[in-house]
């Protein structure tokens, strides 16, 4: 079963605007990890954000991490048309930290 | 560094036939995973490692097998491929400690058909 699950599962934005995602996961977690996929390729860690912490910003990037209410944001600002990608958070599964579970994404599409 | 690779690209194959995708990584992590990707959906873990000699199954681990006898390479049996493990296939290896895994690094991925 998913751990994290990303809302909302599409976006569209005007170049320049920012861009929020959410996720909301299940149990407790070590650390909380965004990820980024342009169509066909692999995966490009984004973000990883850990359990002690409450805000993280790398660039455009600022990922906020909720545990009380199991929930993580990432907001993208000034989004370029190179933005445009699916988002996925990912966090340890239920039953072991090995097990890095990943939600179903969100798709943005940045216009130009 | 190479980081992630993995062979073949693309792969069809028919029902019941058996192959191996092949992952290496040159970044000396003892962590390495495979994953599933279906269209319009998120990863599925399948097998991961914490080091070789040590496997364990992932979420969807039927019909595959791994094996990890070097920190390097953890290549992904398929037994008798069926049409529903038509998907993109991805590895992924990371550092890690303790009971934690950290930033994953990915492949390019292996596209497989099976008709």
């Amino acid at each position: 079963s998913q751990q994290g699950e990303e809302d909302p599962q599409a976006l569209s934005i005007q170049e320049g605007e920012n861009a929020t995602m959410n996720c909301s996961y299940k149990t407790s977690i070590n650390n909380l990890q965004w990820y980024r996929q342009n169509s066909g390729r692999g995966l490009v860690h984004l973000i990883l954000i850990r359990s002690n912490e409450r805000e993280k910003h790398s660039g455009r990037l600022r990922v906020t991490l909720d545990t009380s209410k199991k929930s993580s944001s990432l907001l993208i600002t000034a989004s370029r048309a190179a933005d445009t990608a699916s988002y996925f958070c990912a966090t340890d599964a239920e039953d072991s930290s090995y097990k890095l579970i990943f939600g179903s994404g969100t798709r943005l599409l940045v216009r130009p | 560094n190479a980081g992630v690779t993995q062979t073949p690209k693309f792969q069809v194959l028919k029902t019941g036939q058996s192959m191996t995708l092949q992952c290496a990584q040159d970044m000396n992590h003892e962590y390495m995973s495979w994953y599933r990707q279906d269209p319009g959906m998120g990863l599925r873990l399948i097998h991961y490692s914490v080091g070789a000699g040590i496997t364990d199954q992932g979420e969807v681990p039927n019909g595959y097998n791994v094996s990890r006898s070097t920190t390097e390479d953890f290549p992904l049996r398929l037994l008798s491929a069926a049409p529903s493990q038509t998907s993109v296939y991805f590895c992924a290896s990371s550092y890690s400690a303790g009971t934690s895994t950290y930033e994953q690094y990915f492949g390019p991925g292996t596209r497989l058909t099976v008709t």
